[in-house]
């Protein structure tokens, strides 16, 4: 079974410009969420969607968007990027199993804005 | 408002030792949620444990096991006989707020198991 797959796995945009980040999750996964990690603010949770839905949103500005198709993949959309967007952006899908859950992560898009 | 605390910033053990990661959290809620991942070197994060906050029965999976003790806020994480495999930054993560559920992380502990 595939993994959870994030593309690009590298990105360098410049200040001002926006970008879109993909992620597919595990084939029967619906439920997808986002992380941001920096060095200076570590991991941070962005979104977390379940079939189209938003379901819950981190502390972050309206410039972070995120949205989730029928097939559960899922994007996010900075707008307007600035410096301190560089971050690793990781994406997680989820399993549930009688109330259970189990995460599975992709190896992240590594975003450098310049 | 919640908050995750890993004092331990960097933690070396040389193999086959014992090393606990400790977390500490604060919430009002009575409903949440606590995690541990690990992110070796390669940067993937892996998903190790979550645990809801009506379950405080201790876990133990292989070398691995977890000790959640509500009275303290704590949900510690223990490796027995360490290998160099183990060797990682560990986060402790809770997740609540009842209403608008959020997920916080810790800042991390960097675990080194030497040779």
């Amino acid at each position: 079974k595939a993994g959870v797959t994030q593309t690009p796995r590298y990105l360098i945009k410049t200040r001002g410009q926006q970008v879109t980040l993909s992620c597919s999750p595990i084939s029967g996964h619906r439920s997808v969420s986002w992380y941001q990690q920096t060095p200076g603010q570590g991991l941070q949770f962005l979104f977390e969607y379940f079939s189209e839905t938003q379901r819950n949103k981190g502390n972050f500005p309206g410039r972070f968007s995120g949205r989730q198709f029928s097939n559960s993949r899922s994007e996010m959309n900075v707008s307007t990027l600035e410096l301190g967007d560089s971050a690793l952006y990781l994406c997680a899908s989820s399993l549930w199993v009688d109330r259970d859950e189990t995460q599975y992560f992709g190896p992240g898009t590594r975003l450098l804005v310049l | 408002a919640q908050k995750v605390t890993q004092a331990q910033t960097e933690i070396s053990v040389v193999e086959k030792e014992d090393v606990t990661l400790d977390c500490v959290y604060e919430t009002r809620d009575t409903t949440y949620y606590l995690f541990w991942y690990k992110q070796p070197p390669s940067g993937e994060l892996v998903f190790l444990i979550r645990r809801n906050s009506f379950d405080e029965q201790n876990e133990i999976s292989g070398r691995y096991s977890w000790n959640f003790q509500k009275s303290t806020s704590s949900f510690n994480f223990t490796i027995t006989a360490s290998q160099v495999v183990d060797s990682a930054v560990y986060f402790c993560a809770l997740y609540s707020g009842a209403g608008s559920y959020q997920l916080t992380f810790g800042k991390g502990t960097k675990l080194s198991v030497i040779p």
